[in-house]
């Protein structure tokens, strides 16, 4: 299958500071790609659709100014969490869609973030 | 999107056929049932995708009723490396891949 690209793996950074995470679609073209988050023992929660060339779509409750999204190219997502506090320590997990045809999303590995 | 549910969790051993139900009574007629498997700190997994009857690949199965309104992921012969949680999702055909997960299916397969 295709195959997406999350870096870093884990990340540890301290309160205030910025924290960039990339997702990249290795082998396939990606006009939309999702960012979800995921707490110890939860499931997958939806944060936002980036759209490539245009303005993100956040979910109900997630703050656009506090986690930004480019998505400069087809082929690269990036999802920026400012200011980071403990409570965004997290599993942050993309997902992406071939640019053509109706397939299924492929994931990435995740980043573990942890705020100290 | 259409939402599913599916048991917390379910334990297993070894050599054994696992059947994981899910409900999705409000599903719509573009939406395709889709399956994933996550492992512990990892992006989950396509497993399979079916939108009726019987769907089979080479790890797994999926049945899914005339009416669509639930579906069944068949594991055959699962092994300790099948421990992880499942996830049944319905998504809208030809409308990216944007999935709502639900609370999943934690498998414990025993020796």
């Amino acid at each position: 299958g295709a195959v997406v690209s999350q870096h870093p793996s884990r990340v540890i950074c301290k309160s205030g500071t910025s924290v960039k995470i990339e997702c990249r679609s290795l082998d396939f073209q990606a006009t939309t790609m999702f960012w979800y988050r995921q707490f110890p023992k939860q499931s997958l929660m939806l944060m936002a659709t980036s759209n490539e060339g245009s303005k993100a779509t956040y979910e109900q409750g997630v703050e656009k100014d506090k986690f930004l999204i480019n998505h400069a190219s087809l082929t690269l997502s990036t999802l920026t969490v400012t200011s980071a506090h403990p409570e965004d320590s997290s599993f942050y997990i993309c997902s992406a869609v071939q640019t053509s045809g109706d397939t299924e999303a492929f994931f990435g590995q995740g980043t573990r973030l942890t705020v100290v | 999107l259409a939402k599913t549910t599916q048991p917390i969790s379910m334990d297993s051993y070894e050599g054994q056929e696992v059947n994981i139900t899910c409900s999705h009574n409000n599903i719509a007629t573009n939406d395709y049932i889709t399956w994933y498997q996550q492992f512990p700190s990892q992006g989950p997994r396509f497993i399979i995708q079916g939108y009726k009857t019987k769907v089979t690949n080479e790890v797994a199965s999926l049945f899914i009723p005339a009416d669509r309104k639930s579906s069944t992921l068949s594991l055959p012969r699962v092994s300790l490396s099948d421990t992880a949680v499942y996830y049944c999702l319905v998504r809208i055909y030809n409308q990216g891949g944007k999935l709502i997960f639900g609370q999943g299916t934690e498998l414990s397969v025993k020796p």
